[in-house]
């Protein structure tokens, strides 16, 4: 069955510092991988794509990494702001469609930047 | 603002009324989703279309619920003989094409509330 299980549930840090949400897989035969920024009441948007060839992709101060060999991929935002709190979904595609189009969603981490 | 337009974005109503959630993806997507997701969950799969054809049903998509993109463009989710447990936010996404690298981009939701 495919899954995505993203850690911590939740995350609370200062602002100006860093942090790194983690994203692990099961998803196969394997296509990309996306994270959304969610922001509370508010639908996600994207933040990266990420397809097997790519071991990382940056979006500002977001960076996104990949290792298809371990299905793990990890969000490192720098240097945090107010702004950034929201929750941010890991979301995986398997090839050749598959249930829901071949998407499997994580619960997301739930981050919380304080000032 | 062309992006994926959720019509009305809340809704209160009494337990066993019906409901509408109206759905505008953006132009020229031919893929239209719709996922329901409730409080520090991630979207749940309904339903996804490709143009007016409905590809894909979630076993959570119970006979109560219905979803129509007639012409291909705009889709409704109808609820009928609401429930509490229908308490949710319903989320529009739509994409361009059937390769699985395209973005998929989110409506901004509809929050539907059954007292």
């Amino acid at each position: 069955k495919n899954q995505v299980e993203q850690s911590p549930q939740s995350l609370i840090i200062l602002e100006g510092k860093n942090c790194t949400l983690q994203c692990n897989y099961t998803v196969s035969p394997f296509s990309n991988l996306r994270w959304y920024k969610q922001d509370t009441g508010r639908g996600p948007v994207s933040l990266t794509i990420m397809t097997f060839s790519e071991n990382t992709k940056s979006n500002g101060r977001y960076t996104a990494t990949l290792d298809a060999d371990t299905k793990q991929s990890s969000l490192h935002i720098t240097a945090s702001q107010l702004s950034d709190s929201a929750s941010y979904i890991c979301v995986v595609s398997a090839e050749s469609g598959g249930g829901a189009d071949g998407l499997t969603f994580g619960k997301g981490t739930h981050l919380i930047i304080q000032p | 603002d062309t992006g994926v337009s959720q019509d009305p974005r809340h809704k209160i109503t009494k337990r066993g009324q019906n409901v509408t959630f109206r759905c505008d993806p953006i132009s020229e997507h031919n893929r239209l989703y719709w996922y329901r997701q409730t409080l520090g969950q991630g979207p749940e799969f309904l339903t996804y279309f490709q143009n007016e054809a409905q590809l894909e049903k979630s076993r959570l998509l119970s006979d109560r619920f219905s979803a129509e993109r007639p012409k291909g463009s705009f889709s409704t989710l109808e609820i009928q003989r609401t429930e509490q447990g229908d308490s949710a936010m319903y989320l529009c996404a739509s994409s361009l094409g059937d390769r699985a690298g395209n973005t998929i981009y989110f409506g901004e939701g509809s929050w539907l509330t059954v007292v």
